[in-house]
């Protein structure tokens, strides 16, 4: 079946700009990840969802972050007043539940010029 | 507070030779698991190999293996017979279980290159 999806694939935007990106998980997967992946590093956690809500927003860096995620399904992660810092992937991940392998998909690379 | 450490930021290895990638972690849990992702050009991570912290018995997907030592705090991944395909970066990962939030702990990669 279909894998987690990512769109874009690439943003480039300026400093100081607003950005959403989607993420579209297995269908069935009740728990979604977002994390972030600067150049070199491994992937940092931000926010898990567990159908609707935020079970924990731990790993959002500041309140220039925020996530979404409405009918238990597709997320959005928002950026507001995007910095040069804020460049790195984006990756979404779903999995059946919090114990369960978790399914990436291929990430959004963010540019903030 | 969990780390997961990776000490070879980059690792070559022939065709159809072995390479083993070292991993090792720190935490104050008994009960948790231990994962090797590999992450292509593609950017996609995709699992490799799963370990329960409780199980003495190595996990091994086809040929891939790992070599856990949990008093070590140490969890090596091991590639034979290794193929083109296999150039990727790879993480370690660690989760604490029984997890509330699924979170993974990820160390900072391993680039490894099969040369032909």
């Amino acid at each position: 079946g279909a894998g987690v999806s990512q769109t874009p694939s690439n943003k480039v935007t300026e400093k100081g700009k607003y950005v959403e990106l989607r993420c579209d998980p297995i269908s069935g997967h009740t728990a979604l990840y977002w994390y972030r992946q600067s150049l070199g590093q491994g992937p940092e956690f931000l926010i898990y969802f567990q159908g609707t809500g935020a079970a924990d927003d731990s790993g959002l860096p500041n309140d220039r972050f925020f996530a979404v995620r409405p009918e238990g399904s597709v997320s959005t992660l928002k950026i507001q007043r995007t910095e040069r810092g804020d460049s790195a992937v984006y990756l979404c991940a779903s999995s059946v539940d919090r114990d369960s392998p978790l399914h990436f998909g291929n990430g959004t690379r963010l540019t903030v010029t | 507070a969990q780390t997961v450490t990776q000490s070879q930021p980059e690792m070559s290895v022939q065709e159809a030779e072995t390479v083993t990638l070292s991993c090792t972690y720190d935490t104050s849990e008994n009960n948790y698991y231990l994962f090797w992702y590999k992450q292509p050009p593609s950017r996609q991570m995709i699992l490799v190999i799963r370990q329960e912290a409780y199980k003495q018995q190595n996990a091994t997907e086809n040929r891939f293996s790992v070599n856990f030592q949990k008093a070590a705090k140490s969890f090596s991944l091991k590639i034979s017979d290794s193929q083109l395909g296999d150039t990727a970066m790879y993480f370690c990962a660690f989760m604490k279980r029984p997890s509330n939030t699924g979170k993974l702990i990820f160390g900072q990669g391993t680039t490894l290159q099969v040369k032909p």
